[in-house]
């Protein structure tokens, strides 16, 4: 089983849409759950930090960790073609782990 | 805002040649790291660092890796003898505190091995 599980899609909603995105993991030793974004051929950008289980909002992004079922979500209210991008679920337990991406594309 | 950065933004080496990979990280952080990605691919760990010492390191991190901070501002992954397995993105991060919880990325240094 891998230690981080996302599906890569490709996601492709219209503008104004809600996106939801998750991943699961195994390892029970993570701590802390991360969602980064990622432009093609660029280094990724750090949305959303949680420590414990529950939801974390900041604007139009709202993170949630459920550690007992191993389940985390990232969701993008009012989606806007900027938000196009991959994102990336990253875990740790004192490096990073990450999951493999889900490429989102919002439609004008 | 304060950000990582890294140089060269593109390299182009042949195939056992040595490489090293630039970086600065924010000021004040205390916790550097370096990942790589493969085209396509996940975003993988390589090495932390802290301290003058690596904290950790992966698989991935052999004999042919080495990393240095040879002054109060630049970390440096060095690749001894590369291979052609070795292209990919390489990525600096660094972090104020412990515990991983917020790793600000580099643009990252792509690295092509002819």
């Amino acid at each position: 089983q891998k230690e981080v599980e996302q599906d890569p899609g490709p996601l492709s909603v219209p503008e104004g849409a809600i996106v939801s995105l998750n991943c699961t993991y195994s390892n029970s030793a993570f701590q802390y759950f991360m969602w980064y974004r990622q432009y093609s051929r660029k280094g990724p950008e750090l949305l959303m930090y949680t420590y414990s289980s529950g939801n974390k909002e900041d604007g139009r992004f709202t993170a949630q960790v459920d550690k007992s079922s191993k389940y985390i979500s990232l969701f993008i209210r009012d989606s806007q073609p900027s938000d196009s991008a991959t994102y990336l679920c990253a875990m740790s337990d004192y490096k990073l782990s990450f999951g493999a991406g889900t490429t989102v594309t919002v439609r004008a | 805002e304060p950000e990582v950065t890294q140089t060269p933004s593109h390299q182009v080496t042949q195939m056992g040649q040595e490489v090293i990979l630039r970086c600065v990280p924010i000021s004040n952080h205390l916790y550097f790291y370096w990942y790589r990605q493969i085209l396509g691919q996940k975003v993988e760990f390589l090495v932390s660092f802290y301290n003058n010492e690596i904290s950790e390191k992966s698989e991935i991190f052999d004999d042919q890796f080495s990393v240095e901070r040879p002054d109060g501002s630049n970390f440096t992954l060095k690749i001894r003898s590369t291979k052609l397995e070795d292209s990919a993105m390489y990525f600096c991060a660094s972090s104020g505190r412990p515990g991983d919880n917020e790793q600000f990325f580099g643009p990252g240094t792509r690295l092509t091995v002819l």
